[in-house]
């Protein structure tokens, strides 16, 4: 069991808005550590998708967003894409676990 | 342009230690965290644990001290041992760089089976 939560699944049709939430607590992303995120196509390695909460790295499309809030956290995708489906991945960091990385389970994204 | 590329045995036998490299290019492991994550077929990432440069580790819990990650400077090469292995330990293993945000580049992974 992860010790950020997430959705197993989400989907919605080409050109809809979808969002992830990402959810921890008081030693994790409600302790003001940073959530990342990560995209994983199917048979590829995980890709940096938004880091430090709300910041695109180069090249990742603006339909990408970030957001936190208290011991949570969640991905927005506007103007789906058929492109978009994967999986996603939340990361933060964890004091109980000695600063440990944490992921959540992944959340599997379905284009209708 | 960064790239890690993981090596090592595709399979290995149960109860011994799973010995795996990350060849780094176009970055030196003499800066920035390095982390190794796994992935199960089929299931989520889990994170092994991280090395610094100066010799820093730090490693999930989880895994009970099985796990040991070094570094070679001169090599530009990063290390994972797990110990005593079983069934559970199969995965696809990656090599990563860590920085304050996010890991921004991961090798291509590593499958490992563990069976006899």
């Amino acid at each position: 069991q992860s010790v950020l939560t997430q959705p197993p699944s989400v989907s919605g049709a080409p050109g809809q808005r979808v969002t992830i939430s990402c959810t921890g607590n008081s030693s994790n992303i409600g302790a003001g550590f940073d959530v990342h995120w990560y995209q994983q196509l199917p048979g590829a390695a995980p890709k940096l998708l938004i880091y430090s909460n709300n910041n695109r790295p180069s090249g990742v499309p603006d339909r990408f967003s970030g957001s936190k809030s208290g011991p949570s956290a969640s991905l927005a995708i506007t103007g789906l894409q058929a492109e978009d489906e994967a999986d996603y991945y939340c990361q933060s960091y964890d004091r109980s676990l000695g600063a440990s990385v944490v992921f959540g389970g992944g959340t599997k994204l379905t284009v209708l | 342009q960064v790239q890690l590329l993981e090596s090592g045995p595709g399979l290995v036998k149960p109860s011994e230690t799973l010995s795996l490299i990350c060849s780094v290019s176009g970055a030196s492991v003499g800066s920035n965290y390095w982390s190794w994550i796994r992935q199960p077929p089929g299931k989520g990432l889990e994170w092994i644990g991280y090395i610094h440069y100066t010799g820093n580790t730090n490693y999930n819990p989880s895994l009970k001290s099985r796990a040991t990650i070094s570094l070679d400077t001169a090599k530009n090469q990063i290390f994972l041992n797990l110990d005593s292995v079983t069934a559970a330990d199969s995965a696809i293993y990656y090599c990563s760089r860590d920085r304050v945000g996010g890991t921004d580049y991961w090798g291509q992974g590593t499958l490992v089976t563990v069976s006899s």
